[in-house]
């Protein structure tokens, strides 16, 4: 099946830096989503993209929708403790269901 | 609103036997999906329905059935479980049409042994 890329596959920041991670595919896409997803728990939805271009917020978190549709690109600026987790993208192709990529996994030092 | 629940939140089955794992979601959303998470990879897709009274193959369904018992409920049975089907399944939903935001239920952890 279509596979997504993730970049970087796990990432260790200290508290207070800026934080970005990317997804690519081989396929253009028609929405993107991003989720983080906690141990234990189901993912939560953060972000979601419709428009090549369109750049969206949701607090400290913000995400692109990349202009060749084929990527997006998800930063999360002053990172905190709780920002721990991992975080997934998800596309979907016109007409098909979404595709996920393996995730990102996040560790934040104190 | 509870949004996405499955039921039960943690299994484990012998070899060959069978169990139903249940998801229901009130949030008034047609398309309903199964999923299987396995370390290092993404969501894996089982089973979906795109609306009350239809079915659908996903990426990976061999070993799996699944039926639609209504709008709000959206079962996954595993017929003689195998080794390979331990892992983590998860049901998510969304109102297609409007959004394409797919949102989750908490998961099942299953461990066939």
């Amino acid at each position: 099946g279509q596979q997504l890329n993730q970049s970087p596959q796990s990432m260790f920041i200290q508290e207070g830096e800026d934080v970005s991670m990317n997804c690519t595919s081989s396929s253009i896409f028609n929405t993107w989503l991003w989720y983080k997803q906690d141990p234990g728990e189901g993912p939560v939805l953060l972000i979601a993209l419709y428009k090549a271009g369109e750049l969206t917020s949701n607090g400290r978190l913000t995400a692109q929708f990349g202009i060749t549709r084929k990527d997006s690109f998800l930063n999360i600026s002053a990172s905190i403790p709780s920002d721990v987790g991992i975080y997934f993208c998800a596309g979907r192709p016109y007409g098909q269901n979404f595709v996920f990529g393996p995730g990102t996994r996040l560790s934040v030092l104190p | 609103n509870a949004g996405v629940t499955q039921t039960p939140k943690f299994q484990v089955l012998k070899t060959g036997q069978s169990m139903t794992l249940q998801c229901a979601q009130d949030m008034n959303h047609n398309s309903m999906y199964w999923y299987r998470q396995d370390p290092g990879m993404g969501l894996r897709l089982i089973y979906y329905s795109a609306s009350e009274g239809t079915t659908d193959k996903g990426e990976v369904p061999n070993g799996y059935n699944v039926s639609r018992l209504n709008k709000r409920e959206f079962s996954l049975r595993l017929e003689s479980a195998a080794p390979s089907q331990t892992s983590v399944y998860f049901c998510a939903s969304y109102r297609q049409g409007l959004s394409y935001e797919q949102y989750f239920g908490p998961g099942t952890r299953l461990t066939v042994t």
